[in-house]
């Protein structure tokens, strides 16, 4: 199975930052890479896909980047909203793996 | 409103057996790959396995593999998650997920759209 490995798997930042967390694939997955956001005690919801394509009705301060094996989750500037834990998803082959999570807290 | 319920969660003893049920409303069931994501407690999340529209392809991660099956009614628009010889490491929340396949640069992508609020499921004894 890939192994998608995230980083960092926290970080402290103030409302109006910008923030940037990364994952690796074990392999080469092309650009077959989604995000999710998770806030506690909910479902997740899909941020992008595609490692770029901001899906329907997400803020556009959310970003997308990178192919193969490195890509980048940005928010240009972080919202009181925004403070949840992220996850990346490769699409490329079954199983299907998820990183390991990147906890993003109030400084 | 599209949404998905999940049903069937509980406490079972390990070696058990558990039948989660999931139920859409709002869209068309038919159109979709329908998949399965669990979360133990205080941990991330694990993708456990999906099916095709019309049920004849299925996958699973290593760990699940001949002891759950996921299967389907496209008459009910229910998809359902069969748990067999339970142990300990299954217990977790499972989340319903709608499946959108969007196809862009000569390639189909996943996109999990659509999550339900999660049953729980311990094993524990």
């Amino acid at each position: 199975a890939i192994q998608m490995t995230q980083s960092p798997s926290s970080l402290s930042a103030s409302v109006g930052d910008r923030v940037t967390i990364s994952c690796r694939a074990s392999q080469g997955i092309r650009n077959a890479l989604g995000w999710y956001q998770q806030k506690p005690g909910k479902a997740p919801k899909v941020l992008i896909y595609a490692a770029s394509t901001l899906q329907s009705g997400v803020p556009s301060r959310f970003s997308g980047s990178g192919s193969d094996t490195d890509f980048t989750l940005t928010i240009s500037s972080l919202q009181p909203e925004d403070f949840a834990t992220y996850y990346c998803l490769q699409d490329y082959n079954y199983p299907r793996t998820f990183g390991q999570g990147t906890r993003v807290e109030l400084k | 409103e599209v949404q998905l319920l999940e049903s069937g969660g509980g406490l079972v003893q390990p070696g058990g057996s558990l039948r989660l049920s999931c139920t859409a409303s709002a869209f068309t069931f038919t159109n979709y790959w329908m998949s399965w994501v669990r979360q133990a407690p205080g941990k991330g999340l694990e993708w456990v396995a999906n099916i095709r529209n019309d049920g004849n392809l299925k996958n699973y991660v290593d760990s699940v593999k001949g002891r759950f099956t996921i299967s389907r009614d496209n008459v009910r628009d229910s998809v359902y998650l069969q748990m067999n010889s339970l142990r300990t490491e299954d217990t977790a929340v499972y989340y319903c997920v709608r499946d959108v396949a969007h196809y862009s640069s000569d390639y189909w992508y996943d996109v999990y759209d659509i999550w339900g609020q999660g049953t729980m499921v311990t094993v524990s004894s």
